[in-house]
C-alpha cells in the first residue's frame, strides 16, 4: 500500500528566508515522487519529480527536493522566498505495481509568505 | 493549445438533481481522472480512463458515473446530487498508459461545486 504524510499543515516564513515543506512516504514498490503547487483557485502545477535518477531533484522557482529512501521522505526546500510562493503545496506518491494508475496526494501544506 | 479544460466553473444544485461535469483535454493523453478537493483531506480519485472506453474505479467512486467515449472528452456525472458531493472537482490528464504513472499530470481549473 501507499501512503504520504505531509507533516505541517500550515508553515509561515518571512519574505526572504529558507522553505523547508515535510513529506514522509510509504510505498512497496519503488516510488515515483512529486510535489505540485496550487495558488488560489487554480488548478494545480507540478513543481519537481523523482523517478529513481537523481536523488536531489531540481524544480521550477527555485524549489528543490530530495529523495531520502532511508528515511523514506521527499521534503521540498527553497533558499529564499518569495511573496509568490504563498500557496498550498501537494506531496504525492505513484508506485508500480497494481496501483500504477493512481496517484495519492498529501493532505497539503499550506505555505505563507510573510512581508 | 488548451491544454486541459472544465465546464463549468461554478454550479449551485440542489439535493436529488443531476448533472454533469465536462472535461476536455488537447494533448491527446490516453490517460485522464477526476478527482475532488475537500478542506484538509488533499485530492482524492474518483474515476480514471486509461483510454477511449476503458474506465475504473478510484478511491471516492460512489455517486458519480463516467465513460469515455472519445481521447479527448472526460465527464463526470452526479446522478443524484447530495450535500456531501459539495466540493471542488478537478479533472487531470497525462501520457502514457498504465506503467507510466511518472508522467506529469495536467490539471484543469477545477470546478466549485455546491449542492444544497
Amino acid at each position: 500500500a501507499q501512503s504520504v504524510t505531509q507533516l505541517d499543515s500550515h508553515v509561515s516564513v518571512s519574505e526572504g528566508t529558507p522553505v523547508l515543506l515535510r513529506c514522509n512516504y510509504s510505498s512497496s514498490y519503488s516510488p515515483s515522487l512529486f510535489w505540485y503547487v496550487q495558488h488560489p483557485n487554480k488548478g494545480l502545477q507540478l513543481l519537481l519529480k523523482y523517478t529513481s535518477a537523481a536523488t536531489l531533484v531540481k524544480g521550477i522557482n527555485g524549489f528543490e527536493a530530495e529523495f531520502k529512501k532511508s528515511e523514506t521522505s521527499f521534503h521540498l526546500t527553497k533558499p529564499s522566498a518569495h511573496m509568490s510562493d504563498a500557496a498550498e503545496y501537494f506531496c504525492v506518491v505513484s508506485g508500480y505495481g497494481g496501483a500504477t494508475n493512481k496517484l495519492i496526494f498529501g493532505t497539503g501544506t499550506l505555505l505563507a509568505v510573510q512581508p | 493549445n488548451a491544454g486541459v479544460t472544465q465546464t463549468p466553473k461554478f454550479q449551485v444544485l440542489k439535493t436529488g438533481q443531476s448533472m454533469t461535469l465536462q472535461c476536455a483535454q488537447d494533448m491527446n493523453h490516453e490517460y485522464m481522472s477526476w478527482y475532488r478537493q475537500d478542506p484538509g483531506m488533499g485530492l482524492r480519485l474518483i474515476h480514471y480512463s486509461v483510454g477511449a472506453g476503458i474506465t475504473d474505479q478510484g478511491e471516492v467512486p460512489n455517486g458519480y458515473n463516467v465513460s469515455r467515449s472519445t481521447t479527448e472528452d472526460f465527464p463526470l456525472r452526479l446522478l443524484s446530487a447530495a450535500p456531501s458531493q459539495t466540493s471542488v472537482y478537478f479533472c487531470a490528464s497525462r501520457e502514457g498508459l498504465a506503467h507510466k504513472s511518472y508522467n506529469e499530470q495536467f490539471f484543469g481549473p477545477g470546478t466549485r461545486l455546491t449542492v444544497l
